[in-house]
C-alpha cells in the first residue's frame, strides 16, 4: 500500500463548472476525512467518514459541496458552481479508528476557479 | 468543541539555534495533540504525538513536545535546527470521543537561515 491518494493532483476549472475529486484511503483505514487549504493558513476541517458513514461536517460545507464514501472505501468530494473562492488544496487523509491513531494525508488536489 | 492557536505565524531562526513553536488548545474533554509537519509542496507528515502518560513525548528528526493541561499548551521544541527543518508546522487537537474529527491551528512557518 503506497499510502493515501488523490486524484486529480490539480484541477483549474471555470466558475460555475461542478468538480470532483477522488480519494483513496490506506486499505485498512476505516476514518476518511476531507480538509481544505488556503495559502497560509492550516488546514481546515470539511467532513469525516467512519466506513461508509459520514459523522460530521463542518459549517463551512456548504450545499454546493457533498462527499460520499460508498462501500467505505474511496471517497469523492463534488463541489457544485464553483466559486473563485473555492480556489485551495484539498486534502484528504485516512486513519484506523480509535482515539489518537495518526492520520495519514494524501498530496491534496490543487482547485483554481478561473 | 476543540479549538487549536498557534502563537507565531512564522518564527525565523539561525541554523544550530534552539526554537520553541507555541500550540495552546481548547476543549472541554481530555485530548490527543498532535504536531505535523508539511514541507514545501508535500503532504502533511506526523512529527510526534500525545496520547497519555508521560506529558514529554519526541518525535521525529530531534523535535519533542511538552504537554501541560494546566496551560493547555503543547509547545513544540528543538535544541539545535538545520536548514532542512524550514517548513509550516500544524498543531492539532481531537478527543477520543466517537466521532471528533482532528482540529489543526493555522500553521507556524519556521524559516532556518544560514
Amino acid at each position: 500500500d503506497t499510502g493515501v491518494s488523490q486524484d486529480p493532483r490539480h484541477k483549474i476549472t471555470k466558475r460555475g463548472q461542478n468538480v470532483t475529486f477522488r480519494c483513496d484511503p490506506i486499505s485498512e483505514h476505516n476514518r476518511l476525512y476531507w480538509y481544505r487549504q488556503t495559502l497560509g493558513q492550516g488546514p481546515e476541517f470539511l467532513t469525516y467518514f467512519q466506513n461508509e458513514a459520514q459523522l460530521e461536517k463542518s459549517r463551512l460545507l456548504s450545499d454546493r459541496f457533498s462527499a460520499e464514501r460508498p462501500k467505505g472505501s474511496f471517497s469523492t468530494l463534488e463541489i457544485q458552481r464553483t466559486e473563485q473562492g473555492d480556489s485551495a488544496m484539498y486534502l484528504c487523509a485516512s486513519s484506523l479508528s480509535g482515539g489518537g491513531t495518526e492520520a495519514f494525508f494524501g498530496q491534496g488536489t490543487r482547485l483554481t476557479v478561473v | 468543541a476543540q479549538s487549536v492557536t498557534q502563537l507565531d505565524s512564522q518564527v525565523p531562526v539561525f541554523e544550530e539555534a534552539p526554537v520553541e513553536l507555541r500550540c495552546n488548545y481548547s476543549s472541554s474533554v481530555s485530548v490527543y495533540l498532535f504536531w505535523y509537519v508539511q514541507y514545501p509542496n508535500q503532504g502533511l507528515q506526523l512529527l510526534l504525538k500525545y496520547l497519555s502518560g508521560s506529558t514529554l513525548v519526541k518525535g521525529i528528526n530531534g523535535f519533542e513536545a511538552e504537554f501541560n493541561k494546566s496551560q493547555t499548551s503543547f509547545h513544540l521544541r528543538k535544541p539545535s535546527v538545520h536548514i532542512s527543518d524550514t517548513a509550516e508546522y500544524f498543531c492539532a487537537v481531537t478527543t477520543n470521543q466517537a466521532g471528533t474529527a482532528l482540529i489543526f491551528g493555522k500553521g507556524t512557518t519556521l524559516s532556518v537561515s544560514s
